[in-house]
């Protein structure tokens, strides 16, 4: 079936750095890739859309300028968290989709920004 | 795309049949039902998804009332592994973005 690798699965950093957070498409070409982000105790809320060579649409309210979005390829898709501050700590996750794959999701990324 | 209400959390116990429901009574005709669940830190796993029909996999079944309005899903012989919180989703076919709702915590116990 279809598998979206997502890494790294955690990460801490201090505060006012930049992470990268990656999703890959391991054996399927997306068309389309989404991140969501989870706070504890909370649901999936979806961030942003994003389609291989556009730029990303962003949800109400999301930053486009904390969370940077690169799809360069048809199976990569970067979120960068430029300056993190801590209330940025949550759970990470992307999903891909495909025609006729449908939505696949990777493992989630835990950040922590201390 | 429709908004579903379920409730917040119910238990089950090892080996019954988990019976989760899912409220839907603004979907439309061309909305399908899915169903995912999400494990303690991991990502959103597929569980089954239909339209008018009653479906069944090797998962679960789902079964989908005649005016469409509800669904149920069924873990016919629930273990502890399928402890998760279940998300009951409505949309457009395949190609739409999905949006979760707060989702079910189903927690099986011994």
């Amino acid at each position: 079936g279809a598998v979206v690798s997502q890494h790294p699965s955690w990460v801490i950093c201090k505060s006012g750095t930049s992470v990268k957070i990656e999703c890959r498409s391991l054996d399927f070409q997306a068309t389309t890739m989404f991140w969501y982000r989870q706070f504890p105790k909370q649901s999936l809320m979806l961030m942003a859309t994003s389609n291989e060579g556009s730029k990303a649409t962003y949800e109400q309210g999301v930053e486009k300028d904390k969370f940077l979005i690169n799809h360069a390829s048809l199976t990569l898709s970067t979120l960068t968290v430029t300056s993190a501050h801590p209330e940025d700590s949550s759970f990470y996750i992307c999903s891909a989709r495909a025609s006729g794959v449908g939505y696949t999701f990777g493992s989630g990324t835990r950040l922590t920004v201390v | 795309d429709a908004k579903t209400t379920q409730p917040p959390s119910m238990d089950c116990a090892e080996g019954r049949a988990a019976n989760l429901p899912c409220n839907h009574s603004t979907i439309s005709g061309n909305e399908y039902v899915y169903w995912y669940r999400q494990i303690h830190s991991q990502g959103p796993q597929y569980i089954i998804h239909g339209l008018k029909n009653n479906e069944t996999n090797e998962m679960a079944s789902l079964i989908i009332t005649e005016d469409r309005k509800s669904s149920t899903l069924i873990l016919p012989h629930a273990t502890l592994r399928d402890t998760a919180v279940y998300y009951c989703i409505v949309r457009v076919g395949v190609d739409n973005d999905m949006r979760f709702g707060a989702g079910t915590r189903l927690t099986v116990k011994p």
